[in-house]
């Protein structure tokens, strides 16, 4: 199995809605993304999780509060959103974050965010 | 601090021309992905370069790392309509970066 999985596929929320995006990957690997991405921008990272602790944190505003609780989920939990962070939302996965051959990510197809 | 340009950012080539889009560096890179974005899709990993001047060739498409480890490009000899997407060089340093893109139209 060499895919990821996310859901919603889409998501329509108002700002004082609290809703959660969910990730799984069952290939094994020990480190997780969430990665924003605008539209005709490239993604940008919000979060690394490596080993199931958070290790990157990119300056991310609080309503984003991202949960990793084992090895093959990740979620990230939005709350009092902006209509700014609409956006498409894309987690990843890798075999680990560093080391002499930095590893391929794996991208799953994305939640679609709408923030109203 | 680290700047990197991706070029072109966009692209329209008839089916069968060649197409490169390149990532230029300001500063020397441990290693180098690119990865493809088709329309209404997710990244999807093609290649990673890690040694100076490395070239690697994935049936019509040629990858190089520059002997600096400070560009490099993608070559897509005689484009088809599935080629159709953003590709996006990406790299490691404090953490993972993407470049800006480069979108590919292909007209039949």
């Amino acid at each position: 199995d060499t895919e990821v999985t996310q859901t919603p596929k889409h998501l329509v929320m108002g700002m004082t809605n609290k809703k959660s995006l969910k990730c799984e990957q069952h290939m094994g690997h020990r480190a997780m993304y969430w990665y924003k991405q605008k539209a005709k921008k490239p993604p940008e990272l919000m979060f690394v999780y490596s080993y199931e602790k958070l290790s990157i944190n990119e300056s991310v505003p609080s309503r984003f509060s991202p949960e990793c609780p084992n090895s093959s989920l990740l979620n990230l939990h939005l709350h009092a959103l902006q209509p700014e962070d609409s956006a498409l939302y894309l987690c990843a996965s890798s075999q680990r974050t560093s080391g002499p051959s930095y590893n391929e990510q794996f991208f799953g197809p994305g939640t679609r965010l709408t923030v109203l | 601090g680290q700047q990197v340009m991706q070029i072109p950012q966009y692209q329209h080539v008839q089916e069968g021309e060649d197409f490169t889009t390149y990532c230029n560096s300001s500063t020397t890179l441990s290693n180098i992905q690119w990865y493809k974005q088709r329309p209404g899709g997710h990244p999807v990993f093609l290649i990673q370069l890690v040694k100076s001047g490395e070239v690697k060739k994935q049936k019509r498409l040629t990858f190089q790392f520059g002997e600096a480890k400070k560009n490099s490009s993608l070559h897509i000899t005689a484009t088809q309509t599935t080629d159709v997407g953003t590709y996006f060089c990406g790299w490691t340093g404090n953490q993972f970066y993407f470049g800006t893109g480069t979108s590919l139209t292909v007209i039949p």
